[in-house]
């Protein structure tokens, strides 16, 4: 049961235009969502995190958007850059008894930014 | 660079053979997270500590087991190897149990 969810696995778009990366979720009990931002051969790196008492969360060229209701958040990259061209993953947490958080993570999406 | 350390980078072995991982996590960070990514598919959660201590299972199969060492460092162990273990293993790290994990730049086992 996959409960992030990132249906598109890739995603083209043009230098300078906007990206939107969307990503959807099951679990109500998801409170805190992150963006990873993955080049090949390396390790995920952390890029812009939302607390579910926000709906947008801005870092830079970086925008998240939480939509509760509809169990959806979107990356929004301003302009988009060809050093932007990586595997963008969502993840996901739930606080749990202690205060132990476990990442649920989705499968990633390709997205290439042409020049 | 995020401060993590995995060794070693590449590692080919045949099947049925046995394989340890090391991961060094951030400086200050107490807690060390596994993930198991394979072709073409997301990273699967394997197993976390916390100072020590088990903290958190996933999808960690029987064959495979970790442990955290009193200085921080943790290696993961995967024995009675498959081919199917073939995959790419990152370690991940965090101040506490929080949510932003640093990741390690992984290490690629291949199993023939």
């Amino acid at each position: 049961d996959q409960q992030v969810k990132q249906n598109s696995p890739s995603l083209s778009v043009q230098e300078g235009r906007i990206s939107i990366l969307n990503c959807d979720y099951t679990n109500s009990m998801f409170d805190y969502f992150l963006w990873y931002k993955k080049y090949p051969a390396e390790g995920p790196t952390f890029l812009i995190s939302i607390s579910s008492i926000k709906d947008k969360n801005e870092d830079g060229r970086f925008t998240v958007f939480l939509n509760k209701s509809a169990k959806h958040l979107s990356l929004h990259i301003v302009p988009s850059q060809p050093g932007d061209s990586a595997v963008y993953f969502c993840a996901a947490s739930a606080g749990y008894a202690g205060n132990n958080r476990k990442l649920i993570w989705g499968l990633g999406t390709s997205l290439a930014v042409n020049p | 660079d995020s401060g993590v350390t995995q060794t070693p980078k590449h590692l080919i072995t045949a099947t049925g053979q046995r394989v340890t991982l090391r991961c060094s996590p951030r400086s200050g960070d107490l807690s060390v997270y596994w993930y198991q990514q394979s072709l073409d598919q997301g990273l699967q959660f394997l197993i976390q500590y916390y100072n020590g201590e088990e903290r958190a299972k996933g999808n960690i199969l029987e064959r495979f087991s970790a442990q955290q060492f009193p200085d921080l460092h943790s290696e993961l162990n995967l024995s009675s190897l498959e081919l199917g273990d073939s995959a790419l293993y990152f370690c991940a790290s965090s101040k506490g149990l929080q949510n932003e994990q640093y990741f390690g730049p992984g290490t690629r086992l291949t199993v023939t």
